[in-house]
């Protein structure tokens, strides 16, 4: 069964620019989870979506983030224009459900440093 | 509220034991463990529900009090492969994951 994937990997912009990330789920897996995790620290989700809907974006800057799911498949989260403290690596993730007892599956990440 | 995980960090040699303990202030639906190497991304262990299921790999244990809102993390006879940082997630019951700062494990030959 193939992961979740990601791209890019790594990304090197400056402020005020902008940049979007891709993520392809495991399939079948209706949710989608983006998060952002700062060095050190655990990730917080940034937006999830069951199917092409959004279930939670409660913690999403919206001012400067969007993301959406086309077909309730693959994902897309952009950040435009970037600041500092957006330098972080953001992890797609997805499982079956959305309830509690569904595990969540990782992608590898991208990793983001605004200059 | 954002549960809080003890110790912060732990190093341990290899073959000894650890518990890594993940508490909440709210009344829990469930609790996931994952553990995340560095530079590499959560892998999850177990989920541990309310009213006793569980769901996880067969060599990490866990438990779950739902009275005290806490759960604890089982290492036993540690290896080298161990090693990481282990986040737990509480689901509190609006359903919502919240993920601790996570606690380091080392495990040295």
């Amino acid at each position: 069964e193939a992961g979740v994937a990601q791209s890019p990997r790594y990304k090197i912009i400056e402020k005020r620019q902008s940049v979007a990330f891709w993520c392809n789920p495991i399939s079948g897996h209706a949710t989608l989870y983006w998060y952002q995790q700062i060095l050190g620290q655990g990730p917080k989700l940034l937006i999830q979506f069951q199917n092409n809907g959004v279930v939670d974006d409660s913690q999403l800057p919206k001012d400067r983030f969007s993301a959406e799911r086309l077909k309730g498949v693959d994902s897309t989260l952009k950040i435009q224009p970037a600041k500092l403290e957006d330098s972080a690596v953001y992890l797609c993730a997805s499982s079956l459900g959305t309830s509690g007892s569904h595990e969540q599956y990782f992608g590898p990440g991208t990793r983001l440093t605004v200059t | 509220q954002q549960p809080v995980q003890s110790p912060q960090a732990v190093i341990l040699r290899e073959g000894e034991d650890a518990v890594i303990n993940c508490s909440s202030s709210k009344a829990l639906y469930s609790v996931h463990w994952y553990r995340q190497k560095h530079g590499e991304a959560p892998v999850f262990l177990m989920i541990l529900l309310k009213g006793g299921e569980q769901k996880g790999h067969d060599k990490i244990s866990a438990s779950f009090n739902e009275k005290k809102q806490q759960s604890s993390l089982y290492l036993t006879a540690s290896q080298l492969s161990y090693s990481g940082t282990y986040f737990c997630g509480t689901e509190a019951l609006n359903r919502k994951l919240i993920w601790g700062l996570g606690t380091s494990l080392a495990v040295n030959p």
